[in-house]
């Protein structure tokens, strides 16, 4: 298996833009997670979906923040408008709900700068 | 709510053993893990243990679980310069949704 994919692996844009990161979960897996790390706050749940249903989306900063999961193999996280604070690394993270041990396999993030 | 918490920086000469310590607060989590990240790269699972048990050694690894102080610890033996990393303590969020909380991380140096 690849892993979980995400793309870009960098990501540079400038304020007001609209930035969308993607994530490929492993295959199989029916949980999928986005975190977001700074050195600030370390790393952060945005949002996670199971079945490709938001369960909780407390963790997403503001309504520039949205994410969907339209199938079991592809889910994006969309900022609209950016803003320099949002100027982290975005790892996704995939996993197999409902057995004993939720083992979370991360891709290797993705790495925005706003200007 | 849940917390869990770790030191944020250890150094130790090559060769020697590192402990790394967390506390966590949930004492209903099934799983506390830890996952090592290195420079530019995702988080990797390293090992975990069962809350049920008090010790898991795994080669160089070993994982020391205080449940009674909700204490949990990674020694790491012989540390050699590709340990270099960053180490991060989770614990299964309550009702075993899949959600891990994470520690903020401790920063492991070691030195030749």
């Amino acid at each position: 298996d690849a892993g979980v994919i995400q793309s870009p692996r960098h990501e540079v844009t400038e304020m007001g833009q609209e930035v969308t990161l993607r994530c490929k979960p492993i295959s199989g897996h029916n949980s999928l997670f986005w975190y977001r790390q700074t050195m600030m706050r370390g790393l952060e749940l945005l949002i996670y979906f199971n079945n490709n249903v938001p369960i909780d989306d407390s963790g997403m900063p503001e309504d520039r923040f949205s994410a969907k999961m339209p199938n079991a193999s592809f889910s994006t996280l969309k900022i609209q408008p950016s803003e320099p604070r949002d100027s982290a690394v975005y790892f996704c993270a995939s996993t197999m709900w409902g057995t004993t041990n939720e083992k979370l396999f991360f891709g290797s993030g993705t790495q925005l700068s706003v200007l | 709510g849940e917390d869990v918490e770790q030191s944020l920086f250890l150094s130790v000469r090559e060769g020697d053993s590192s402990v790394i310590n967390c506390t966590y607060t949930d004492s209903s989590s099934t799983y506390l893990y830890w996952y090592k990240q290195e420079p530019g790269a995702g988080l990797q699972l390293l090992t975990y243990i069962f809350s049920n048990m008090d010790m898991k050694q795994d080669q160089r690894l070993t994982v020391l679980l205080n449940k009674k102080d909700k204490h949990l610890s990674l020694r790491i033996a012989d540390t050699q310069t590709g340990d270099s990393a960053i180490y991060f303590c989770a614990e299964s969020f309550s009702g075993n949704t899949g959600k891990l909380i994470f520690g903020q991380g401790t920063t492991l140096q070691v030195k030749p």
